[in-house]
Parts: C-alpha cells; sequence; structure tokens
C-alpha cells in the first residue's frame, strides 16, 4: 500500500518563527511536491523537487524553502511564519513519468497567529 | 482568467441521483485528464484518469473529456452518501511537469 506521510496533522505556531514540514514517501518516487490549500483557490504548487538535492519554484515560493537530502523524504520550510501563511499545506509523490498519478499526504493544517 | 474553473459548490443532491461535476480549461495543450476525490480532512486521492478525448468508464463513475469544448465531466451514477466529498478536477499538458487543480466542487449526497 503506497504511502505519502506528513509529520504533522496540526500544527499552531507565533508568527516569526522558524517552521518546518516534513513528508515521506515510501514508492521511491523521484518527484515530490509542496502545495498549500485554500478555499476558492484550490492547490497551488510552492515547490517542486524532481531528484535529490535538486527543486524548482512553483507558483508561490514567496517566504518558504525546501530540502531535499535524501531521496524519500522532502521537507517545507517556513523562514518566519506569518498569519498568510496559515493554510492547509499538502505533499505529493509521483514517479519520474511527469503522466503518472501522485500520491497525496493526509496535510497538515498550520494556524499562525 | 484561470487555466482551470470548477463551480465550487456545494451541490446537494438526494441518494440515488446522477451527479454531475464540471471543468473547463483554457488551455489546449492539455492532454491529461484527471479527477481527484478530497474527503474532509483528508488528502486527495485519484478516482478517474482519462488521456485526451473520450470517456472511461469505473463502476459507478464516468469520466468525459471534450476537447473541441475545453470541457471535462465527471458523472457519478446511483450516488452514495458515501460520496460527499471535494471532487478536484486536475490536468497537465505534455512535455511539462505540473499539474493544474481547479478550486474543487463540494458534494453532499443527502441520505
Amino acid at each position: 500500500d503506497v504511502k505519502v506521510t506528513q509529520s504533522s496533522r496540526y500544527l499552531v505556531k507565533r508568527t516569526g518563527e522558524k517552521v518546518f514540514l516534513e513528508c515521506v514517501q515510501d514508492m521511491d518516487h523521484e518527484n515530490m511536491f509542496w502545495y498549500r490549500q485554500d478555499p476558492g483557490l484550490g492547490l497551488r504548487l510552492i515547490y517542486f523537487s524532481y531528484d535529490v538535492k535538486m527543486k524548482e519554484k512553483g507558483d508561490i515560493p514567496e517566504g518558504y524553502s525546501v530540502s531535499r537530502e535524501k531521496k524519500e523524504r522532502f521537507s517545507l520550510i517556513l523562514e518566519s511564519a506569518s498569519t498568510n501563511q496559515t493554510s492547509m499545506y499538502l505533499c505529493a509523490s509521483r514517479p519520474s513519468d511527469p503522466y503518472n498519478e501522485q500520491f497525496f499526504g493526509p496535510g497538515t493544517r498550520l494556524t499562525v497567529l | 482568467q484561470k487555466e482551470v474553473e470548477q463551480d465550487p459548490g456545494p451541490l446537494s443532491v438526494p441518494e440515488g441521483a446522477i451527479v454531475s461535476l464540471n471543468c473547463t480549461y483554457s488551455n489546449s495543450a492539455f492532454q491529461y485528464f484527471m479527477w481527484y476525490r478530497q474527503y474532509s480532512r483528508k488528502g486527495p486521492e485519484l478516482l478517474m484518469y482519462t488521456y485526451s478525448s473520450g470517456n472511461k468508464e469505473d463502476g459507478r463513475f464516468t469520466a468525459q473529456v471534450d476537447k473541441s469544448s475545453k470541457y471535462i465531466s465527471l458523472f457519478i451514477r446511483d450516488s452514495q452518501p458515501s460520496d460527499s466529498a471535494t471532487y478536484l478536477c486536475a490536468m497537465i499538458a505534455s512535455g511539462t511537469y505540473k499539474y493544474i487543480f481547479g478550486t474543487g466542487t463540494r458534494l453532499k449526497v443527502l441520505a
């Protein structure tokens, strides 16, 4: 059974804190993604990684950075959390063929106070 | 104008009804079309996947793609309360890596 796991389901942080969201997949997929999901805006791509240590900015990378030191793990970092980063964060993975299915994790609901 | 437009709903139907969910898009390069289902407080999961134009059926679900009209549909027959979820369309063009998602339609099937 394929699995994408995220480190936390719910997280509450204060403005200015550094926040780490972790994602792990057990399918040996090359591609990994971080999205945020907001009502009325759908899923927006923050960052994409196509291999270890390789990354590309998505549509809304400002205020975020990522790290992929191992194939199975992709971390999203909020350097200095702000209230407008309150959102649902979804991680996904996919084989290198882009026309394959993306598998999503359960999501992390982050609230920044 | 967004690349993919999807009515957010909510759409409420009685159990047993036929449901039609739709997306329109503007980019004629899209070739691969998907429907994801997302239950409350869960990640999306793939429901249907079609390439180019035509129909695809899987049990109570039928996905339809009309590339000439830039319109895709998901039909659910004999809808059940367990079908209550948000349905997201997604599409990707050849030669690109990025899926483009609709905003999702919330569906409620009433028992």
